[in-house]
């Protein structure tokens, strides 16, 4: 059983270009979360996602970041016009279908994201 | 200090030795939990225990929590050059359990 896989590992934009993140959950999980790491930190929440949903962006910025979770296909987190500070690490991370309140969340490898 | 908060920020052993991790959290929880991560990588889960439990044992990991004192430990037993890594603890909110909240973890290393 594969994990969640993320791709690209690195990715290097200049300032002004868009970041397109994609995670592909492990088999037969249907949520997905979404975190980003600065450089020392721990990881922050941003967005939690069921197929064709969006159940919670409270940690997302509110502008030029958005993600979604396709009926086919991996999540995408977006980030448009990328600025310096976005830098950071960005992990997804998987759920299968939560029975008495356990969430407990499978990470996948990360997306380094370097704005030049 | 925010919620899930671990100390000390380093912590550095000889291998054999046992390591003792601490986590200190603010609000009610459902659930908590400990990852490790290795370098430049992803998250590894170790462990989860309910906010009802108060000790949990997975191989050389032992997690003990107190609700009464918001605050959970991680005891790593015999530990392995391998172990070096950094751990974390996460914590989720009653009335939003999917929710992580994670501290800024603790580097252990573990000295051959």
């Amino acid at each position: 059983n594969a994990g969640v896989m993320q791709n690209p590992r690195h990715l290097v934009r200049r300032r002004g270009q868009e970041a397109r993140l994609r995670c592909s959950p492990m088999k037969g999980h249907s949520h997905v979360y979404w975190y980003r790491q600065l450089p020392e930190e721990g990881l922050k929440f941003m967005v939690y996602l069921q197929k064709e949903n969006i159940i919670d962006e409270s940690g997302m910025p509110k502008e030029r970041f958005s993600a979604e979770f396709p009926k086919e296909g991996p999540s995408i987190l977006r980030i448009q016009q990328v600025v310096r500070g976005d830098s950071a690490a960005y992990f997804c991370a998987s759920s299968p279908n939560h029975g008495q309140g356990s969430y407990e969340q499978y990470f996948g490898p990360g997306t380094r994201l370097t704005v030049t | 200090s925010q919620q899930g908060e671990e100390d000390p920020q380093a912590l550095s052993i000889q291998e054999g030795e046992n390591a003792t991790m601490n986590c200190s959290y603010k609000t009610s929880i459902n659930n908590l939990q400990w990852y490790r991560q290795n370098s430049g990588r992803g998250l590894v889960h170790l462990i989860l225990i309910r906010s009802n439990e108060r000790e949990k044992h997975s191989g050389r990991l032992r997690v003990t929590l107190d609700t009464s004192k918001k605050s959970s430990s991680l005891l790593i037993t015999a530990s392995r050059a391998a172990d070096t890594a950094s751990y974390f603890c996460a914590t989720d909110a009653k009335g939003s359990n999917y929710k992580l909240t994670f501290g800024k973890g603790t580097l252990l290393t573990v000295n051959p």
